[in-house]
């Protein structure tokens, strides 16, 4: 059974860099044909996918965050990660790592996700 | 970017009713559509993919259907632990976008 499971700090100050990571257990992260997305939940909103990185490196992030996303992949460590660049309060939100079964965004695991407060 | 439009936002059922909820996407996706189901406090869980097809482990009581803009998640008997919350996301080009959501309720 593969499970996920997100880290990192849970306060952020605004203007800086968020950082996550998810570590993977129960299955490589290096397997073909999936790929690692990281998806976001406003307190009480919707869902924001932010984009994807493969296990060979390759990524793809939502146009609207494109400027301030970095995605990363570690395949010793069985981890890959999030940064966010400039946060401000609107990037306060429950962060989700989750495989992906394509390139399409279609995640079937998931992380339980973790909160990030973006203030001073 | 493609709009998804959920209807309704909310929904009052009772335990053993059918129910469905509709997706509409502001141009046509194929049958490039998930849902999702949310429980409060928790990660979303795939119920489908490719509009129709149901995901491994899923009860047979979850349906889909639907094609090009309009879509449809029906739940034939509701339970108790289905009162919660429902996307649709498209997955026919990003940024893969997620529907509002929708959320049942019990009556």
């Amino acid at each position: 059974q593969v499970q996920l499971q997100e880290s990192g700090p849970g306060l952020v100050k605004p203007s800086q860099t968020l950082s996550l990571t998810c570590t993977v257990s129960g299955g490589s992260i290096s397997s073909t044909g999936f790929y690692w997305n990281w998806i976001r939940q406003h307190p009480g909103k919707g869902l924001q996918w932010i984009g994807y990185v493969s296990f060979s490196g390759s990524t793809f992030y939502n146009p609207s965050l494109k400027s301030r996303v970095v995605m990363s992949v570690d395949t010793s460590k069985n981890q890959f990660s999030l940064k966010l660049s400039s946060v401000t309060a609107a990037d306060t939100a429950v962060y989700y790592c989750a495989r992906g079964i394509d390139s399409s965004g279609t995640s079937d695991y998931w992380g339980q996700g973790t909160l990030v407060t973006v203030s001073s | 970017d493609i709009q998804m439009t959920q209807s309704p936002s909310s929904l009052s059922a009772s335990v053993g009713d059918r129910v469905s909820i509709t997706c509409r996407a502001s141009q046509s996706i194929s049958n490039y559509l998930n849902w999702y189901q949310q429980k409060p406090g928790k990660a979303p869980k795939l119920l489908i993919r490719a509009a129709s097809t149901l995901q491994s482990g899923v009860p047979s009581k979850f349906s889909g259907s639907g094609f090009g803009t309009d879509f449809t998640l029906t739940i034939s008997s509701l339970q108790p632990e289905d009162f919660v919350t429902y996307y649709c996301q498209e997955t026919f080009g990003t940024p893969y976008t997620f529907g509002q959501g929708t959320k049942v309720e019990i009556k």
